[in-house]
């Protein structure tokens, strides 16, 4: 499996154009994470899915941030209009089916092992 | 709310133990705690969890406080390439995962 895929790997835009940042998960993972990071904020959840149902946007910065997944291996964000502060790294991660606290000791795949992408780099001038 | 406290940064010499604290003092029952790390200009890689036992797999150990409110994750013989922030984070079941500052570990030749 090649793991999480994020496309693109950099964007670069201008204040006000719209963004659509790409995230394929990995096969057979059902949740989805979108996290954003910068160097004041740190690493920042936006939003989660599981089975494609958005369980809890209130990381979302705005109304002009959105996301979607319109099957269950593909989810995008969006921005619309984009911003300056809205520059940072964007990381999506999956996870697979819930398995339950009764893991095996140290086992790597566990319950909530989040497998995160690449990042997309975006730059807002 | 991160709910973990962990110093900012840390050295260690290559080939010796390296030994990142967190506190976790408000801890609940049902929440467990998580270790990831993030190497320059990568994504987070998961590393290890607990609940209350102490944990070992091939990349780290996992030691846990019995009152579950420190832990403490081992790297037996650091090398250059664990040089990366390390994150401690606690959860509950709902997946939502909260990273806080992390500490920066920086091994050295």
């Amino acid at each position: 499996d090649a793991g999480v895929i994020q496309s693109p790997r950099h964007e670069v835009t201008e204040m006000g154009q719209e963004v659509t940042l790409r995230c394929k998960l990995i096969s057979g993972h059902n949740s989805l994470f979108w996290y954003r990071q910068t160097m004041m904020r740190g690493l920042e959840l936006l939003i989660y899915f599981n089975n494609n149902v958005p369980i809890d946007d209130s990381g979302m910065p705005e109304d002009r941030f959105s996301a979607k997944m319109p099957n269950a291996s593909f989810s995008t964000l969006k921005i619309q209009p984009s911003e300056p502060r809205d520059s940072a790294v964007y990381f999506c991660a999956s996870s697979s089916p819930t398995r339950g606290p009764s893991y095996g000791a140290g086992a790597r795949s566990s319950y909530n092992e989040q497998f995160f992408g690449p990042g997309t780099r975006l730059t807002v001038l | 709310d991160a709910k973990t406290t962990q110093p900012p940064s840390m050295d260690c010499a290559e080939g010796r133990a390296a030994n990142l604290p967190c506190n976790h003092s408000t801890i609940s029952g049902n929440e467990y705690v998580y270790w990831y790390r993030q190497i320059h200009s990568q994504g987070p890689q998961y590393i290890i969890h607990g609940l209350k036992n102490n944990e070992t797999n091939e990349m780290a150990s996992l030691i846990i406080t019995e009152d579950r409110k420190s832990s403490t994750l081992i790297l037996p013989h650091a090398t250059l390439r664990d040089t990366a922030v390390y994150y401690c984070i606690v959860i509950n079941n709902n997946n939502d995962m909260r990273f806080g500052a992390g500490t920066r570990l920086t091994v050295k030749p």
